[in-house]
């Protein structure tokens, strides 16, 4: 069955940009994650969708948003980008509604220039 | 707010030499904890899911354990294949669908 598929792969964005980011979750897994990677910080929760709605988010500032589509689609966006946002983005999805296991993508890979 | 500490951060081994990655948690209502399996440049990928102490569940050469305050990632007889980023995360509260990881332990097996 198909995976988790983030699009881009791959971005380089210039300071003060902004950038949105695609992920299409398993079939049927409604619940979709964001999570931030960085070799200093590991990963960080950035905010969950389930139903079209943000059930959680965590501690970034406003400039990280998201949002869910009515077929579990999700994108991220981040306006005026910081060098300190040059990171690995990574979208999650998981079956259940009250959580469990997630299933990753490969992650989209964000420099900022 | 919920923690997760694991252990070493980098650990190397012989083929063949045995051993355990620790993560410890602090958390309010465990309704979860997990192993991941990140290899570079991918997502990290599902290995097990724990929901209670005393729990352990196994597959090929790793097997895990949990106790009301941490949780061991035991590998049995390492292949260089099981070189990768072991990430723990728990899931707690009535955060539905937020998973609070660990910096993970970096294996490194030498044939």
């Amino acid at each position: 069955k198909a995976g988790v598929t983030q699009t881009p792969r791959y971005l380089i964005k210039t300071r003060g940009q902004q950038v949105t980011l695609s992920c299409s979750p398993i079939s049927g897994h409604r619940s979709v994650s964001w999570y931030q990677q960085t070799p200093g910080q590991g990963l960080q929760f950035l905010f969950e969708y389930f139903s079209e709605t943000q059930r959680n988010k965590g501690n970034f500032p406003g400039r990280f948003s998201g949002r869910q589509f009515s077929n579990s689609r999700s994108e991220m966006n981040v306006s005026t980008l910081e060098l300190g946002d040059s990171a690995l983005y990574l979208c999650a999805c998981t079956r259940r509604a009250d959580g469990g296991e997630a299933f990753f993508g490969q992650g989209t890979r964000l420099t900022v220039v | 707010e919920d923690q997760v500490t694991q252990s070493p951060e980098a650990l190397r081994l012989q083929e063949g030499e045995s051993s355990s990655l620790n993560c410890s948690y602090t958390v309010s209502g465990l309704r979860g904890l997990f192993w991941y399996r990140q290899d570079p440049g991918k997502g990290p990928e599902f290995l097990f899911t724990l929901y209670s102490a005393g729990e352990e569940k196994e597959k090929e050469r790793l097997k895990a354990t949990l106790t009301k305050k941490e949780s061991f990632l035991h590998i049995t007889a390492p292949k260089p294949e099981d070189s990768a980023t072991y990430l723990c995360a728990v899931q707690a509260g009535t955060n539905a669908g937020k998973s609070t990881f660990g910096d993970g332990t970096t294996l490194t097996v030498k044939p």
